[in-house]
């Protein structure tokens, strides 16, 4: 069973360029999340979508952050324009369903902004 | 508010010893609770998901148990490896404005020595 997709893998851009993460989840899994880890912490989560409606977006800095999900399957988190403290790692990650199925999480994108 | 702690932050061991990670989180009313691994410039892997009506899981040389009441789960990995060297991961899933989330700990780096 093929994991979670994720590109690009690396990143490097200047501040306030544009940048946009791609996300394909797990065959049949209905959620999807983005999460944001910056160096030395833990994942914090950025939106979660159910199929291809947003179910929580409160901690996306929606000023210039936006994410989308097209068709319930794969989905485009974009920044604009970026900051150096948006240098971080961006993870994917997918479940079957919601609160109760384990999360399967990508390889992550690597973005540094200088 | 969530808040998950780790301890130890950092761990060394020789290969063959038995070690246990700690985990708490503040609040339980909680769905499950995941332990992750992580390599460095990788992606998490999932280890084992503890659903909140269970105690414990167990994979391979894995144990993870969790007491909700108290807000601890613990992860005990028997007979050390050097392949098991890599930072760990505790992930609480709870209930968000709309929807879930997993709130991590900041992670135990562990080192198994030959």
């Amino acid at each position: 069973e093929a994991g979670v997709a994720q590109s690009p893998r690396y990143k490097i851009i200047e501040k306030r360029q544009s940048v946009a993460f791609w996300c394909n989840p797990i065959s049949g899994h209905a959620t999807l999340y983005w999460y944001q880890q910056i160096l030395g912490q833990g994942p914090k989560l950025l939106i979660q979508f159910q199929n291809n409606g947003v179910v929580d977006d409160s901690q996306l800095p929606k000023d210039r952050f936006s994410a989308e999900r097209l068709k319930g399957v794969d989905s485009t988190l974009k920044i604009q324009p970026a900051k150096l403290e948006d240098s971080a790692v961006y993870l994917c990650a997918s479940s079957f369903g919601g609160s109760f199925y384990e999360q399967y999480f990508g390889p992550g994108t690597r973005l540094t902004v200088t | 508010k969530q808040e998950v702690t780790q301890i130890p932050a950092a761990l060394s061991v020789p290969e063959g010893e038995n070690l246990v990670l700690n985990c708490s989180f503040t609040d339980s009313a909680i769905y499950n609770l995941q332990w992750f691994r992580q390599d460095p410039g990788k992606g998490l892997t999932s280890l084992l998901l503890i659903q909140s009506s269970q105690r414990e899981q167990t994979s391979g040389r894995l144990n993870a148990s969790l007491d909700k009441s108290s807000g601890r789960s613990t992860l005990y990995i028997a007979a050390s490896q050097p392949g098991d060297s890599a930072t760990y991961l505790c992930a609480v899933n709870g209930v968000t404005g709309g929807g879930n989330k997993l709130t991590f700990g900041t992670g135990t780096q562990l080192k198994v020595e030959l």
